[in-house]
């Protein structure tokens, strides 16, 4: 079956700090694979997507990159966190109209 | 460039009684439509989608949704609330890219 992990589930790290949420994905090849942030009262933001290996889109500038060093592993990362980048971070997967099966989440605070 | 807009950021039902939230969309090519559930601090959940076929279509737990082209609409539907179906909903749509675009998202609480 398909499955999806996402990891660590909740994070607080200082302003200044480094950033490295992990996803991965298992039973299935060459997924779109998506990280989207959920700020506090707000809606879901898609921040970067990627088609396959090495190809990364992002959809908003900020402050934020993201990695796919392998067909199944997406990387969100930051060199220095600020403290607007505390949010839930979503990572998603979809092979053609399925429609996106989620991950369970990263709470990050910036503090 | 394709949106979506969800009628109402809060609604309150007794148990037992018709949850109905609203969805619609704008997409310049046929969409395809989706609605999640999300409980606290967890993903979110595929309740139904539509991509082609039957306009109404049914999901889990008891919800159905049915696409309405004339009104580019994609209403959730549940006859009876359960306690358990207090969370918050999202209405997302997408076309051939595969991006979903979700709307803001609708509180659901239940009143015994």
């Amino acid at each position: 079956s398909q499955t999806i992990h996402q990891w660590p589930a909740t994070l607080v790290q200082p302003v200044g700090s480094p950033l490295s949420l992990e996803c991965t994905v298992e039973g299935t090849s060459n997924p779109n694979l998506y990280w989207y942030r959920q700020a506090a009262g707000r809606g879901l933001q898609l921040l970067f997507y990627s088609v396959g290996i090495g190809q990364i889109s992002s959809e908003v500038p900020q402050n934020l990159s993201a990695s796919r060093p392998q067909d199944r592993q997406f990387i969100l990362s930051s060199k220095k966190l600020l403290l607007s980048d505390s949010g839930f971070y979503l990572c998603a997967w979809t092979v053609g109209a399925s429609g996106y099966t989620f991950g369970s989440g990263t709470r990050l605070t910036v503090v | 460039a394709q949106s979506v807009t969800q009628l109402g950021s809060h609604v309150s039902v007794s148990e037992g009684a018709l949850v109905l939230l609203r969805c619609n969309y704008s997409s310049s090519v046929p969409p395809y439509l989706f609605w999640y559930v999300q409980y606290p601090n967890q993903g979110l959940q595929l309740l139904l989608k539509y991509t082609t076929g039957a306009t109404l279509v049914k999901g889990i737990n008891g919800f159905e949704a049915e696409f309405k082209k004339s009104e580019t609409s994609f209403h959730l539907t549940k006859p009876s609330a359960h306690m358990s179906d207090a969370a918050e909903y999202f209405c997302a749509v997408s076309v051939r890219d595969y991006k979903l675009s979700f709307g803001a998202g609708t509180t659901v609480t239940v009143r015994a």
